[in-house]
């Protein structure tokens, strides 16, 4: 069975700082995503990350991901309180056509001022 | 504009009174997927569908039901809603292997 891990499960940290929130999963994957969830909301899609070594960025957030260590990594640079919210990883192991992804626990991110 | 959306956003219902909860989507997405949110217990799927007429249980099925006689339309059914259904509903879609994208959630409370 699958398991995703993602640490830490809480962050608080100041705005302009620098942090990793990491994500470990248990089984052979390519496919790995990272969502974000503010309070009482859907889930949107930051990050679709397809192959062992994959890097995208999209303003003060970067993730990464290495299917040997199955790991992945969503990194922030220079904190802002904009990006206060619920940060997931999920992964897809579309097994017989089920695209099912199963998700990580979540990182509460909160950047104070 | 693209999107997945659901109905209704918020629902508050008596045990054993049957319930649909419809979602729709405008990509022409083959995948369609239900899944709850739980506190302490993240996202878990309920059941998805490959295409019209195709639909398989995901992990916690049970006391749910499903149909895909359209492309576009994914319904979950609760025949009769105990309290631990209690619970924030997503719907989901995507093209084969591809991101999916989530609708903005069903918030039900059996009472």
């Amino acid at each position: 069975e699958l398991k995703v891990e993602q640490n830490p499960l809480f962050l608080s940290m100041q705005e302009g700082k620098n942090y990793t929130i990491y994500c470990n999963y248990s089984t052979t994957s390519d496919r790995l995503y990272w969502y974000r969830q503010d309070p009482g909301k859907s889930l949107e899609s930051l990050f679709v990350l397809l192959s062992n070594g994959a890097v995208k960025q999209e303003g003060r957030l970067m993730a990464s991901l290495d299917t040997k260590a199955r790991l992945s990594t969503l990194h922030i640079t220079a904190a802002v309180h904009d990006l206060s919210a619920t940060y997931f990883c999920a992964v897809d192991m579309h097994n017989f056509g089920n695209e099912k992804l199963t998700f990580g626990t979540g990182t509460r991110l909160t950047i104070i001022p | 504009e693209a999107q997945v959306t659901q109905n209704p956003r918020y629902l508050i219902t008596v045990t054993g009174k049957k319930l649909t909860v419809t979602c729709s989507q405008n990509m022409n997405h083959e995948y369609m997927s239900w899944y709850r949110q739980d506190p302490g217990l993240g996202l878990r799927q309920i059941y998805y569908s490959m295409n019209v007429e195709v639909t398989d249980k995901g992990d916690v099925p049970e006391g749910y039901k499903v149909s895909r006689k359209e492309k576009r339309n994914f319904p979950l059914i609760l025949e009769s809603p105990s309290p631990n259904q209690t619970s924030l509903y997503f719907c989901a879609s995507s093209h084969g292997g591809r991101e999916q994208f989530f609708g903005p959630g069903t918030r039900l409370t059996v009472l």
